[in-house]
């Protein structure tokens, strides 16, 4: 089964304007970690943020902030006044108590912010 | 700069070669990762060395051949590949869990760009 699911295979977003890139997640355990990774088309892969699944406040990081919504197991990244330097590949990944220290990743969302 | 440093940046290799991957973080993290990726897709998972034991393997052809020889250094040697095991490796470290926190991200290398001609 799926752990992450990204449904949002490309995304446009005007500069400056904010855009939210969905990630829903699968897990049966009560502890667990999201996390979200950038990259850009010369292949590294960017830590971005985190969020806890006891964190009861949203993650936010500079631009990025996370809207985590437990109930619906969504862990949704909004990046505000986007820049072109933002375009990119992101991707959504958890890890959990279960299986520790393996990471799932869902298959990214295109990112791209025009001029 | 990245902390996990990746050797080399590219490499091209016939179908007969060997060649080895190089991986080398500092961070003191006991968890080290091979990752395949292929355009447009997410990292697929390959190994996975916690404290310098190989934890995990995801099927992995046996043309590939990992090593853990310290706690800071990881290797994939390669030997027979195909054309299409061209992809970029991604190395990466975390902390490993040990029925503890879950905050301890991914730290990637910036990968090795492999063709096989």
């Amino acid at each position: 089964a799926q752990k992450i699911t990204q449904t949002q295979p490309g995304m446009f977003v005007q500069e400056k304007e904010a855009v939210t890139l969905d990630c829903t997640y699968d897990t049966s355990d009560q502890s667990y970690g999201l996390f979200w990774y950038k990259q850009p088309s010369s292949g590294e892969m960017i830590f971005l943020i985190y969020q806890g699944s006891y964190d009861e406040q949203n993650a936010t990081e500079g631009r990025y902030s996370l809207n985590f919504q437990k109930a619906r197991k969504s862990a949704n990244l909004v990046i505000s006044a986007s820049q072109l330097g933002d375009s990119a590949m992101y991707f959504c990944a958890m890890r959990d108590a279960n299986t520790g220290n393996q990471f799932y990743f869902g298959t990214g969302t295109s990112l791209t912010v025009i001029p | 700069d990245t902390e996990v440093t990746q050797t080399p940046k590219h490499l091209v290799m016939g179908m007969t070669n060997k060649k080895s991957l190089k991986c080398e973080q500092h961070m003191g993290h006991r968890a080290m990762y091979w990752y395949k990726q292929k355009a447009k897709k997410p990292p697929e998972l390959m190994f996975v060395y916690s404290y310098e034991k190989l934890s995990i393997n995801e099927s992995v052809p046996s043309r590939f051949s990992p090593e853990c020889p310290n706690s800071s250094l990881l290797n994939l040697h390669l030997h027979a590949l195909q054309p299409e095991d061209s992809a970029l490796y991604l190395c990466a470290s975390s902390l490993p869990v040990q029925g503890g926190p879950m905050d301890s991200p991914l730290h990637f290398g910036n990968g090795t760009r492999l063709t096989v001609t």
